[in-house]
């Protein structure tokens, strides 16, 4: 299956700071998403983007599909983005089937 | 809408008993799917239903069994359980696009 890396794993933040959080996948894809996974263990949808870029809020991310990579920004970041960020692609068709690959994710602690 | 459910929320279970994790989703999703989190392991998928009346292994299935009992609900089976099958589980269903996910069950095999 595809290979997801994430960097950096761990990155400790504080309030205010800006960061960039990058996915690299070993193949071309058809998806490709971003979660965050809160203190709690909730997991949340952030963005859905096998290309291009998006904003939301003080989130924005790029996937340069050509280049197999992906950026997640968090600009003036906030205790409450604390958690862990996952990078997920997946390629359609062939053996693959019909679900995503997680990478081992970038835990992020922002403190006061 | 209650997006996904999971339940129980918590488990501990002795080596060798079964159990029944249940997952439902109300969004009309065709694809459902069981992960479990292990420290430093990320998502690793379990099973998935691509639709009601099919179902296929992910990349760790061994020691599990799943039903897809109709469109809402998906259920994940441990016949007996193992140490090495303590973990969270998560549940997910999708549209052809973005997955959610349920709450998670936090399960401890003694």
């Amino acid at each position: 299956g595809i290979q997801v890396e994430q960097s950096p794993p761990d990155l400790i933040l504080q309030e205010g700071a800006n960061s960039t959080l990058r996915c690299n996948f070993s193949d071309s894809v058809n998806n490709l998403q971003w979660f965050h996974q809160n203190p709690w263990g909730q997991l949340i949808n952030l963005f859905y983007i096998p290309s291009g870029t998006k904003q939301n809020g003080r989130l924005s991310a790029t996937t340069v599909a050509t280049e197999r990579y992906s950026l997640l920004y968090i600009s003036s970041s906030q205790t409450t983005d604390s958690g862990v960020y996952f990078c997920a692609v997946e390629k359609w068709g062939g053996n693959s089937g019909y679900a995503l690959n997680f990478g081992k994710g970038t835990s992020l602690l922002v403190t006061p | 809408n209650a997006g996904v459910t999971q339940t129980p929320k918590f488990q501990v279970l002795k080596t060798g008993q079964s159990m029944t994790l249940q997952c439902a989703q109300d969004m009309n999703h065709n694809s459902m799917y069981w992960y479990r989190q292990d420290p430093g392991m990320g998502l690793r998928l379990i099973y998935y239903s691509a639709s009601e009346g099919t179902t296929d292994k992910g990349e760790v299935p061994n020691g599990y069994n799943v039903s897809r009992l109709n469109k809402r609900e998906f259920s994940l089976r441990l016949e007996s359980a193992a140490p090495s099958q303590t973990s969270v589980y998560f549940c997910a269903s999708r549209t052809a696009y973005e997955q959610y996910f349920g709450p998670g069950t936090r399960l401890t095999v003694t």
